[in-house]
């Protein structure tokens, strides 16, 4: 059964830096694009950015370049994500979403998203 | 503000068909297919449609989808109270190589 687990909420104050962790299991990371997307409070999905397994290289979305940080540890199967000079607008919910049975541009399996809340 | 363009709300009574509409540009939509997705709050989003019209396995066939030029539309017939949720779609923009998202819909059945 493949799952997507991520860590728990995190609370930190404006300028820090926050490092979400999104565990795959029961698929292997090295076969996927893994994706990280957020949803601040009443607003709607915004992509971060991205892990392409075949160049091992992190795009990150223009908003977020210089900001966001893409890894992933492929020996655990863990991905991270590292926001930094976080601000309050960064208030959201965080997820890893990838494909694994459907093609094309669709996302077939979400985590079920972590909560950072950013605040002095 | 979100890429492509959802309307807030939409509302319908048990058994009735509901329709949400998704709108973009020739960048997205109109060069890109639409995937919908259903989220409950606190879990993961749900994916329903994907490439345009395509249901996932376990999707029952009340929901389809259609998409034309730059807009798309994900339509819920005989609506249930289960059916009460947000709706969003997603397309991809090549210029930045990811995907982009609706607003999203609540769908709420009086």
């Amino acid at each position: 059964q493949v799952r997507l687990v991520q860590s728990g909420a995190e609370v930190k104050k404006p300028g820090a830096s926050v490092k979400v962790s999104c565990l795959l299991s029961g698929y292997k990371l090295t076969e996927v694009t893994m994706q990280w997307v957020r949803q601040a409070p009443g607003k709607g999905l915004e992509w971060m950015g991205k892990f392409d397994p075949d160049d091992h290289e992190p795009l990150s979305a223009p908003e977020f370049q210089g900001r966001v940080t893409l890894t992933e540890d492929t020996s655990t199967g863990t991905a991270y994500m590292e926001l930094s000079g976080l601000r309050s607008d960064d208030t959201a919910i965080y997820y890893c979403a990838t494909a694994i049975v459907v093609t094309g541009t669709a996302f077939d399996y979400w985590s079920q998203g972590a909560l950072v809340t950013v605040s002095s | 503000q979100s890429v492509l363009t959802q309307p807030p709300s939409v509302s319908g009574s048990p058994g009735q068909r509901v329709t949400i509409s998704c709108s973009g540009s020739e960048a997205t939509i109109g060069s890109n297919t639409v995937n919908w997705y259903q989220h409950l709050p606190g879990t993961a989003p749900r994916l329903l449609m994907y490439s345009n019209f395509q249901r996932p396995s376990g999707v029952p066939n009340r929901f389809s989808g259609s998409r034309s030029d730059t807009s798309a539309s994900l339509a819920i017939s005989g609506l249930q109270s289960d059916d009460e949720a947000y709706y969003f779609c997603q397309s991809w923009d090549d210029s930045i190589d990811g995907p982009v998202f609706g607003g999203g819909t609540k769908v709420t059945v009086l």
